[in-house]
């Protein structure tokens, strides 16, 4: 599976949107765009996925650039429970093997 | 949406002991299930991959004989750490397969071992 790179860490201001960057640039045509999130000492949540359009669900939307080779994950009201280290991951389906990297964290202040 | 539950959320038990970890789609059917653990400020790293009705897939490095995992039907995989030693302490969490896309993850189970 294609590698991600993402930032350490970043922060917002509660209300405000978060954009959350992800390179991907070595993916494969057939390879999905992945986004969870994990709050401390819980399992991951499942955000949002993509293959080429961009997505929008009921928690955040994500923007896939035409060449696939980045995304972004907005988030367009942070809070303070959106507070969590965020994953960007690249997989051929649900069967491919998720392999989580450092995430980033997100601290959003109040 | 997809809920997946493992049980018990936390569990501390003596070394060498057995403990068993079961992880249960609750509103849906899973044929695979994946298995994680996370040590404290690390990243997730995938055990082992578990179908149902067929033996689990482990990744390199994992030890089948000591994690040892079972998928008898399409809502619940267990996983059993053998002969526990305080390096498995760990955040070990399930996830579960829904459609061809997405996994969902199961809460966690904090594994203590003295």
């Amino acid at each position: 599976d294609a590698k991600t790179t993402q930032p350490p860490s970043m922060d917002c201001a509660e209300g405000r949107a978060a954009n959350l960057p992800c390179n991907h640039s070595t993916i494969s045509g057939n390879e999905y765009v992945y986004w969870y999130r994990q709050i401390h000492s819980q399992g991951p949540q499942y955000i949002i996925h993509g293959l080429k359009n961009n997505e929008t669900n009921e928690m955040a939307s994500l923007i896939i650039t035409e060449d696939r080779k980045s995304s972004t994950l907005i988030l367009p009201h942070a809070t303070l429970r959106d507070t969590a280290v965020y994953y960007c991951i690249v997989g051929a389906g649900a069967n491919s093997k998720l392999t989580f990297g450092k995430g980033i964290t997100l601290s959003v202040r109040p | 949406g997809a809920v997946v539950s493992q049980h018990p959320s936390r569990v501390i038990c003596k070394s060498g002991t057995s403990v068993k970890i079961e992880c249960r789609s609750l509103d849906f059917q899973a044929t695979t299930m994946f298995w994680y653990r996370q040590f404290p400020k690390q990243s997730l790293m995938l055990m082992a991959t578990s179908n149902e009705g067929s033996k689990a897939t482990y990744e390199q490095g994992v030890e089948k004989d000591k994690f040892l995992i079972n998928h008898a039907s399409l809502t619940l995989s267990t996983l059993t750490v053998t002969s526990a030693h305080p390096e498995d302490s760990s955040f070990y969490i399930c996830s579960a397969r829904l459609g061809l896309v997405a996994q969902y993850f199961g809460p966690g189970t904090r594994l203590t071992v003295l």
